[in-house]
């Protein structure tokens, strides 16, 4: 079974550059994570999504970064434009069922703003 | 110039002895809790978890302690391999399915 896919493993960027990742989850999975993870630090929560419908954004920096996941399956995050403190690994996790219960996490994209 | 947040507490052991990673969490409202292992260059990997209802759960190799009294976690590996090596988050669940990860952990084991 495929695990969660996320595209691209890597990306370098210069400030004010809009920046956008994508996210396959395990398929029947119905909720849907974005996490940003710093160096050294535990991920943190951006978003959730219960199919396609986004029931906590509260962490989201809405100024700058956005999210969708149109069909309920995959999702993309953007930033736009890029800052230097965006610099992290971006985490994409699914899990199955409503209450918390284990995640299944991706590889990571790793972004670098210069 | 070193990065804040770069150097994570470490645990050395040998291979073969036990490892025990503690966790000190906040939210007493906290009622579900996971051990998660990141090796470098991957996402966290599910080890084990265990309801606020236990105090003590056991999986392949591993054993989470809970007590709740003193918001306190534990993860012991029995019998630490190479393969063991890597950092481990704790992470709590509480409130319309949070989930809040601690600081990592790195261990290290020495063949």
């Amino acid at each position: 079974e495929a695990g969660v896919v996320q595209s691209p493993r890597y990306k370098i960027i210069e400030k004010k550059q809009p920046v956008a990742f994508w996210c396959n989850p395990i398929s029947g999975h119905n909720t849907l994570y974005w996490y940003r993870q710093n160096l050294g630090q535990g991920p943190e929560l951006l978003i959730r999504y219960e199919n396609e419908e986004a029931v906590d954004d509260s962490q989201l920096p809405k100024d700058r970064f956005s999210a969708e996941r149109l069909k309920g399956v995959d999702s993309t995050l953007k930033i736009q434009p890029a800052e230097l403190g965006d610099s992290a690994v971006y985490l994409c996790a699914s899990s199955f069922g409503g209450k918390t219960g284990e995640l299944f996490f991706g590889e990571g994209s790793r972004l670098t703003v210069l | 110039g070193e990065s804040v947040g770069l150097h994570l507490p470490t645990l050395s052991v040998q291979e073969g002895d036990n490892s025990i990673i503690n966790c000190a969490y906040s939210n007493s409202a906290s009622d579900y809790f996971i051990w998660y292992k990141q090796e470098s260059g991957k996402g966290p990997q599910f080890i084990i978890d265990i309801r606020s209802n236990m105090d003590k759960r056991q999986g392949q190799r591993v054993t989470v302690l809970l007590n709740k009294t003193v918001k306190h976690l534990s993860l012991q590996i029995a019998a630490t391999q190479p393969g063991d090596s890597a950092v481990y988050f704790c992470a709590e669940g509480y409130g319309n399915n949070r989930l809040a990860f601690g600081k990592g952990n790195q261990v290290v084991v020495i063949p």
